[in-house]
């Protein structure tokens, strides 16, 4: 399965917009980039997925490179609602749906 | 979004017991069902994949007689950890994938102790 890199962690602000960068270098022509955020004693929330284009919902954008090897997932105005961790799964679009989580980042949000 | 529920949301039990834990998609079909396990401070592990109508698939390493999986429905799948030991205590969460939308929707957990 296609890896991905995340950082641990990174702080921000309320009200000021966030970008979470995924690095996945070795991303191959079938696999969707998904994103996910995990609250404390919760399952996963579906933040927003894409293949090629930039993809833009209710909850945040995604900005995808145009080779592929990096994405970044953008939260435009962040709240305390939004500190939790983010993963970034490749998902080759071939398979049963399966996802492999990796570690994430950690985003707190400061007031 | 597609809502994915689970049933307990937590559950105590002594050692030697066995615990099912329900799994359902509330608001659509969902042939492909995932269930996960996390410890504390640790990403999500797949511990196998739910097939409606045939056999799971479990993951290298986890126990396909201790952890029993029944994919009896399109909107049900069910997990039982039989004879429950301390080391099983964990976070389980299942998902199902509604393939009109191309997305996987993750249930909010269950938290299993085992005294």
């Amino acid at each position: 399965d296609a890896k991905t890199t995340q950082p641990n962690s990174m702080e921000s602000n309320e009200e000021e917009p966030v970008h979470l960068p995924c690095n996945h270098s070795t991303i191959s022509g079938t696999d969707y980039i998904h994103w996910y955020r995990q609250l404390p004693s919760q399952g996963p929330e579906y933040v927003i997925h894409g293949l090629t284009s930039n993809v833009n919902n209710r909850m945040a954008s995604l900005a995808i490179a145009e080779d592929r090897k990096s994405s970044t997932l953008i939260l435009h105005r962040a709240t305390l609602r939004d500190a939790a961790v983010y993963y970034c799964i490749l998902r080759d679009g071939r398979n049963d749906y399966k996802l492999s989580f990796g570690a994430g980042t950690t985003v707190t949000v400061r007031a | 979004g597609a809502v994915v529920s689970q049933h307990p949301s937590w559950v105590i039990c002594k050692s030697g017991t066995s615990v099912k834990i329900e799994c359902r998609s509330l608001d659509f079909q969902a042939t492909t069902m995932f269930w996960y396990r996390q410890f504390p401070k640790q990403s999500l592990m797949l511990m196998a994949t739910s097939n409606e109508g045939s056999k799971a698939t479990y993951e290298q390493g986890v126990e396909k007689d201790k952890f029993l999986i029944n994919h009896a429905s399109l909107t049900l799948s069910t997990l039982t950890v039989t004879s429950a030991h301390p080391e099983d205590s964990s976070f389980y969460i299942c998902s199902a994938t509604d393939s009109v939308t191309d997305t996987q929707y993750f249930g909010p957990g269950t938290r299993l102790t085992v005294l």
